[in-house]
Parts: structure tokens; C-alpha cells; sequence
């Protein structure tokens, strides 16, 4: 199957910096990926829908500019939280819908962010 | 307002029965639905998804059926085991790009 991953797979920062996390597409490309947060034994909440070369999408109650995404090839989609607060620690998912095959989606390992 | 509800938040069975978890959703038209497996720490792998108008799908020692009608989806495994144990998601696409996921089940298969 088409494999996704995740950089890095864990962070911890201080509160007040930014930490951006990487996610590709290493066998097929991603015209779309998406974003998730998941607190312990929740769900996963979609963040954001990215498109290459387009601006991201997001859902509601997300703040754009604490969350900038970037999507700049088909391989490529980036997570930067801006100003990290303790409440930002989470875990963080992508994935990536690839072209043609039916709308699935394959996630990445997902990223643990700890802000101090 | 939408909503996807998982039967219960932790399941326990015996090895070699057979495992049963359930999904329902209200106020969605589903074009198709998904089951994943997530383990602690990991990302959800997928499993198995089930059109609209596809009653039952198949895949090994696993089973998925979608109710339309009662808004619902089973998800069986069969002669489980220890190994199974994991939160299993059920998600709903609606056709576009985005889907929705469901809190997950956590599975306890003991030996």
C-alpha cells in the first residue's frame, strides 16, 4: 500500500516557539492532504484540508494563523504551529488522498507535540 | 447536527470468538464508510470500506455491513485474537474530500 510519513515523530518545545511538522507522500502523489489533531482516547478531529498549490482549508474553530499549513508539491504538505501554548500538545496526523484510488486515504505515523 | 457514535468505548472478548462493533450515524448521507485500526501512538491504518450500496464487504477474518436504512455499520472480526486488540475507527465520507471519524472502540482480545 502507499506509505505516508511523518517528521518528526515526536517534539518537545518550549511554549512560545514554533514547531513545524512535515509529512509526505513517498510512493504515489498527493494532490490532497489533510491535517488531524487527536487528544488521548478521542477521535481524530480533521484541522485542515490542503490542496498543492492552493491555500489550505479549515475547519471551524481552527485558527489559520497558528496552524499554517503548506502544500507546496505533490509530496509535500507542511504543519507549522505557530507560538506553541501548552493546550497545542496533541497529536498530530496527516494524510494524504491519492489520486484515483477511490478516495482513500493513507495517514502517516502522526507527530507528539509537548509544548512546555 | 451530525453525529458518528461508536457502540461502546472498550470491548472484551474471549480469543477465537468472534468480535462485533458497531457504528451509527445521524444526519449524514454517507457515499461510503471506512473501518481503520489505530494502535496507541500510531496513525490509523485502513481497513476496509464499504459503498453506499454495498451491503457487506469482506476482507480475511474481517466483515463490514452498511444499513443505509438503520444508519448503521458492523464491523465483525472472526476467530479473534490477542493480536487484534487495537481501537478500531469508523469513518463517513460524503463524497467529497473530507471524512468524518467516529471515537473508535477500543478491542481486548485475551488469550
Amino acid at each position: 500500500g502507499a506509505v505516508v510519513s511523518q517528521h518528526p515523530s515526536w517534539v518537545i518545545c518550549k511554549s512560545g516557539t514554533s514547531v513545524k511538522i512535515e509529512c509526505r507522500s513517498l510512493d504515489f502523489q498527493a494532490t490532497t492532504m489533510f491535517w488531524y489533531r487527536q487528544f488521548p482516547k478521542q477521535s481524530l478531529m480533521l484541522m485542515a484540508t490542503s490542496n498543492e498549490g492552493s491555500k489550505a482549508t479549515y475547519e471551524q474553530g481552527v485558527e489559520k494563523d497558528k496552524f499554517l499549513i503548506n502544500h507546496a508539491s505533490l509530496t509535500l504538505s507542511t504543519l507549522t504551529v505557530t507560538s506553541a501554548h501548552p493546550e497545542d500538545s496533541s497529536f498530530y496526523i496527516c494524510s494524504a488522498r491519492a489520486t484515483g484510488l477511490n478516495n482513500e486515504q493513507f495517514f502517516g505515523p502522526g507527530t507528539r507535540l509537548t509544548v512546555l | 447536527s451530525q453525529k458518528i457514535e461508536q457502540n461502546s468505548e472498550a470491548l472484551n472478548i474471549q480469543e477465537g470468538k468472534t468480535a462485533t462493533l458497531t457504528c451509527n450515524y445521524t444526519n449524514y448521507s454517507p457515499a461510503y464508510l471506512q473501518w481503520y485500526r489505530q494502535d496507541p501512538g500510531r496513525g490509523p491504518v485502513f481497513l476496509l470500506l464499504i459503498r453506499e450500496n454495498e451491503k457487506e464487504k469482506r476482507k480475511e477474518r474481517l466483515k463490514v455491513t452498511f444499513d443505509t436504512t438503520l444508519k448503521q455499520s458492523l464491523f465483525h472480526i472472526t476467530a479473534s485474537q490477542p493480536a487484534d486488540s487495537a481501537t478500531y475507527l469508523c469513518a463517513l465520507s460524503t463524497g467529497g474530500f473530507k471524512t468524518i471519524f467516529g471515537a473508535g472502540t477500543r478491542l481486548f482480545v485475551k488469550a
